[in-house]
């Protein structure tokens, strides 16, 4: 089945500084790829996602590069803020899923935005 | 901005006990589903939900989950007989037309398992 690897498990960063997380998927044929912030006690909540025909998307702060070729993705928030704390997760849907929508997540990354 | 509802917020329940957790998805979603957060680890999926049956489930929903939309606007998640392992925050989604499109979380019901 699907399998999405997540690094780094932790990341802490000075307020300003860029942030970077990469997930990598087994699929190739895997056609969308979300990303999710979790506060603490709270639900994931989409932030981005892309699909497999484009190469990057942004929204403000935020933006994500996929690499269909080496079958990885990155989420790429610029400009740090201290909300920005908390943990992100990269999900890709697993292999015949069909239209069904199963996501599989990523482990999980700890963001710590140090004011 | 709509949201993805779940009640109630945190259930606590003997061993051996049945279980619903109720969530109210986004009213124009057509694709609904639960996952499950143990403490600390990755959201897992358990089970999708369309035109009013199962599309697909994996391995950790077994015979004692069923869920259920027994109306227009709510979709229940039922454990018939839980079990120490099954404590978890269980999270609702919901999605639009197609089962590729964005899902959208509610904020979860943890539930302890005594």
């Amino acid at each position: 089945g699907e399998n999405v690897e997540q690094h780094p498990s932790t990341l802490s960063v000075q307020e300003g500084d860029s942030a970077v997380i990469k997930c990598t998927y087994s699929d190739s044929a895997s056609n969308y790829f979300p990303w999710y912030k979790q506060e603490l006690g709270k639900g994931p909540q989409l932030i981005i996602d892309i699909r497999s025909n484009v190469g990057e998307k942004k929204d403000q702060r935020i933006a994500v590069t996929l690499n269909k070729t080496a079958k990885h993705f990155s989420l790429h928030i610029t400009e740090t803020q201290p909300e920005d704390s908390a943990v992100y997760f990269c999900a890709a849907p697993p292999p015949g899923s069909g239209n069904t929508g199963k996501l599989i997540f990523g482990q999980g990354t700890t963001l710590q935005v140090k004011p | 901005e709509p949201e993805v509802t779940q009640t109630p917020s945190h259930q606590v329940t003997q061993m051996g006990q049945e279980v619903i957790l109720r969530c109210v998805p986004i009213s124009n979603h057509l694709y609904f589903y639960w996952y499950r957060q143990i403490l600390g680890q990755k959201v897992e999926f358990l089970v999708s939900f369309y035109n009013n049956e199962i599309s697909e489930k994996s391995e950790i929903f077994d015979d004692q989950f069923s869920v259920e939309r027994p109306d227009g606007s709510n979709f229940t998640l039922k454990i018939r007989s839980t079990k120490l392992e099954d404590s978890a925050m269980y999270f609702c989604a919901s999605g639009g037309s197609y089962g590729d499109q964005p899902q959208h979380f509610g904020d979860g019901t943890r539930l302890s398992i005594l």
